[in-house]
């Protein structure tokens, strides 16, 4: 069964600094996606960023980058020049490359509760 | 990118009782999931909605507690039955809009369901 982990329960960064959130997975598939989704308090899930697994160039969305390494089935999320509407709870989530039926879904870690400083 | 409406957007009920969640999204989407949010938690899976057929459950998660139904590829319902404090969560509906290398998963914004 795949798993994600988030190691870091919180996070806090200052603003326009930088700040890095780690993901790990364990997965025997070769064929899979993985996700940031940002969750602020409104409830309402965002996706920050998305990597393909057979794709080596690290995605990249503006302020948000990835490393993706897939060796070591790491993940992290890079932030720079944070701001305020950064603070959110961020979830690493992985799914399957080629499904079929209901296998279709996300398998999130446990998230990372981001605030950031004025 | 595709919309999906839940509601309600919270409630509070009495233990016993059942709530029905309704998630309608606006356009076709081919997959539907509704994620159950513990306070402070991760999502889980609860099920997959089937369009004209029966959800298929994760472990843990039984179609007597939780019934679903998908009549059409653009409306859910999940029920909450016979309710305890442990219900208390936020329910989520999602929904892939299309299958392939291109799939996007969508989120309604969520119920927030307390039970007491």
């Amino acid at each position: 069964a795949q798993t994600v982990t988030q190691s870091q329960p919180e996070m806090s960064v200052q603003e326009a600094e930088t700040v890095t959130l780690s993901c790990t997975y364990d997965t025997s598939e070769s064929d899979y996606y993985l996700f940031w989704y940002k969750q602020p308090p409104s409830r309402q899930m965002i996706l920050v960023i998305r990597q393909e697994a057979y794709k080596q160039q690290n995605a990249t969305e503006n302020r948000f980058s990835v490393n993706f390494q897939k060796a070591a089935k790491s993940f992290s999320l890079k932030i720079s020049d944070s701001q305020l509407g950064d603070a959110a709870m961020y979830f690493c989530a992985y799914r399957r490359g080629n499904y079929g039926g209901s296998q279709g879904n996300l398998i999130f870690g446990k998230g990372t509760k981001l605030s950031v400083k004025p | 990118s595709a919309v999906i409406s839940q509601k309600p957007s919270r409630d509070i009920c009495q233990r016993g009782t059942s709530l029905t969640i309704q998630c309608q999204v606006d356009s076709q989407v081919t997959m539907m999931f509704w994620y159950r949010q513990q306070p402070g938690q991760s999502l889980t899976l609860i099920a997959t909605a089937n369009q004209g057929s029966e959800a298929t459950y994760e472990s843990g998660f039984v179609i007597d507690k939780f019934p679903i139904s998908r009549p059409n590829l653009t409306f859910s319902t999940l029920t909450v039955s016979n309710m305890s404090p442990e219900d208390s969560s936020i329910y989520l509906c999602s929904a892939n809009r299309q299958g392939g290398p291109n799939t996007e998963a969508f989120f309604g914004q969520g119920t927030r369901l307390t039970v007491v």
